[in-house]
C-alpha cells in the first residue's frame, strides 16, 4: 500500500464547478501537509499548508482529519486556470524529515 | 523569494557517461534533496542532505550519488549513466525542523540517456 494515496483522475469540470480532492495517509509520524500544484513539464509550487482546524485561501480550502488519516482540497468557481496535477504531500518525522507525495490528480477545467 | 536553480533545463546523454546535476539554494536552507519524477510513478526519493556533508538514502539510491560540500549546493552524480534513468530530476530545499516548513522546487532538469 502507497504511504500517501489519490484518485489520479483527471477530473473534468466545467468552469464555475466546485471539485474536491482527497488524499488518504498511512504514516501515523506524519506532522504537516501540503497541497502542491503542478503544471504540465514545470516543477511543483506549494499550493497550501492544511492545519489542523482547516484553512482556506480565496477558492481553496483545505481539510486534515487525522482520525482517519486523510486530507482534502476544495475548489469554488474553478478556473480554466485551475486545470493542473495536486499533489498531496506528507511530511513525516522519524529521525530526519521526509517528504511523501502522492502520485497527484489531474484537473480539468473545461469552457 | 526562494529560489533554486538547476544547471540545466535539458540533458542527453550517452549510455555509461559520468553525468553531474548541480542543484543551488539562496536561502539558507538546511535540507536539500534530490528526486526524480516518472509519468504514473509521481516524485520518487533518491537522496537527502540535512547538513553540509551530511546525505541520507531515499527510497531509490542505485546508481546514484550525491555531495554537499557547501551549505547552498547539493549535486546529484549518475556514475555510469543508464538508459533507465531517462527521467525528469528535480531538486528541492527546505528549513530543517518539524513546523509546517514546506519544500521549493527549483525548474527541473529533463535527462535522457540514449
Amino acid at each position: 500500500r502507497k504511504e500517501v494515496e489519490q484518485d489520479p483522475g483527471p477530473f473534468n469540470v466545467p468552469e464555475g464547478a466546485t471539485v474536491a480532492f482527497n488524499c488518504t495517509y498511512s504514516n501515523s509520524a506524519s506532522q504537516s501537509f501540503f497541497w502542491y500544484r503542478q503544471d504540465c513539464r514545470k516543477e511543483p509550487k506549494l499550493l497550501m499548508s492544511v492545519y489542523s482546524s482547516g484553512n482556506e485561501d480565496g477558492r481553496f480550502t483545505a481539510q486534515l482529519n487525522r482520525a482517519s488519516q486523510y486530507i482534502s482540497l476544495l475548489i469554488r468557481d474553478s478556473k480554466l486556470s485551475d486545470s493542473a496535477t495536486y499533489l498531496c504531500v506528507v511530511k513525516i518525522t522519524s529521525g530526519t524529515y521526509k517528504y511523501i507525495f502522492g502520485t497527484g490528480t489531474r484537473l480539468k477545467v473545461l469552457a | 523569494d526562494v529560489k533554486v536553480t538547476q544547471s540545466s533545463r535539458y540533458l542527453v546523454k550517452r549510455t555509461g557517461e559520468k553525468v553531474f546535476l548541480e542543484c543551488v539554494q539562496d536561502m539558507d536552507h538546511e535540507n536539500m534533496f534530490w528526486y526524480r519524477q516518472d509519468p504514473g510513478l509521481g516524485l520518487r526519493l533518491i537522496y537527502f542532505s540535512y547538513d553540509v556533508k551530511m546525505k541520507e538514502k531515499g527510497d531509490i539510491p542505485e546508481g546514484y550519488s550525491v555531495s554537499r560540500e557547501k551549505k547552498e549546493r547539493f549535486s546529484l552524480i549518475l556514475e555510469s549513466a543508464s538508459t533507465n534513468q531517462t527521467s525528469m530530476y528535480l531538486c528541492a530545499s527546505s528549513f530543517y525542523g518539524n513546523r509546517n516548513y514546506e519544500q521549493y522546487f527549483g525548474p527541473g532538469t529533463r535527462l535522457t540517456v540514449t
